[in-house]
């Protein structure tokens, strides 16, 4: 079965803290994908990474960055986290040319 | 640009009944992949099933089923005998721009709560 597992669940931090949220694969699988959820808009991709080291801009990077430094982690930053960045964080995983997405358990983040 | 819509933002079902979740979608391209998703209030997004553009068959996992019409361009899931269990939000995704190197992206539609009662 194919594992995805991000770092915290729950997560509470202060205007202009610096974010790190973690993501791990254990299926080897090339993308990697990161998603902000928010009620009445949906699922909405922040960046994807298709190998170590690249990364690609999705729908909404401003405000994030990311970080690929080996195969099975990706980790998504908040620079400096602002209250507008309240939201459910998901992380995926696919294989090369494989089109299902399997996702992590997410992270709420809750930003005071 | 692709393009996902679910209608009905909540259905409720009675336990062991079958109920269809709507969903409709717009592409130009003649190579897709659709998917459902499912939520639970735990948040974790779990892969039901997936039904690919040129596939003949509707596709089947257990109890859920995709009604694939492809010249009304929708993709119905269908869940037969529904437990309790079942309670949750449900996404229709489809395999969006190919992003070069082996990576698709997808569209999601905004999801259709299900509540199952006893």
């Amino acid at each position: 079965d194919v594992k995805v597992t991000q770092s915290s669940r729950y997560l509470v931090k202060r205007t202009g803290e610096k974010v790190f949220l973690e993501c791990v694969q254990d299926m080897d699988h090339e993308n990697m994908f990161w998603y902000r959820q928010d009620p009445g808009l949906g699922l909405r991709l922040i960046y994807f990474s298709y190998d170590v080291k690249m990364k690609e801009k999705g729908d909404i990077p401003e405000g994030y960055s990311v970080s690929r430094e080996k195969k099975e982690r990706f980790s998504l930053i908040l620079e400096s986290a602002s209250t507008n960045q309240t939201s459910m964080y998901l992380c995926a995983s696919s294989s090369q040319d494989g089109e299902t997405q399997y996702f992590g358990p997410g992270t709420r983040l809750l930003v005071l | 640009a692709q393009k996902i819509t679910q209608t009905q933002p909540g259905m409720f079902v009675q336990e062991k009944e079958a109920v269809t979740l709507d969903c409709t979608y717009d592409t130009s391209d003649q190579s897709y992949g659709l998917f459902w998703y499912k939520q639970p209030s735990s948040g974790e997004m779990i892969f039901l099933i997936y039904q690919g553009s040129y596939d003949e068959q509707n596709a089947t996992e257990g109890r859920y089923s995709l009604n694939f019409q492809k010249a009304r361009k929708s993709a119905n899931l269908v869940i037969s005998a529904s437990q309790l269990g079942d309670s949750a939000m449900y996404f229709c995704a489809m395999r969006a721009r190919y992003s070069g190197a082996g990576s698709y992206q997808l569209t999601f539609g905004k999801g259709t709560k299900l509540s199952v009662i006893p």
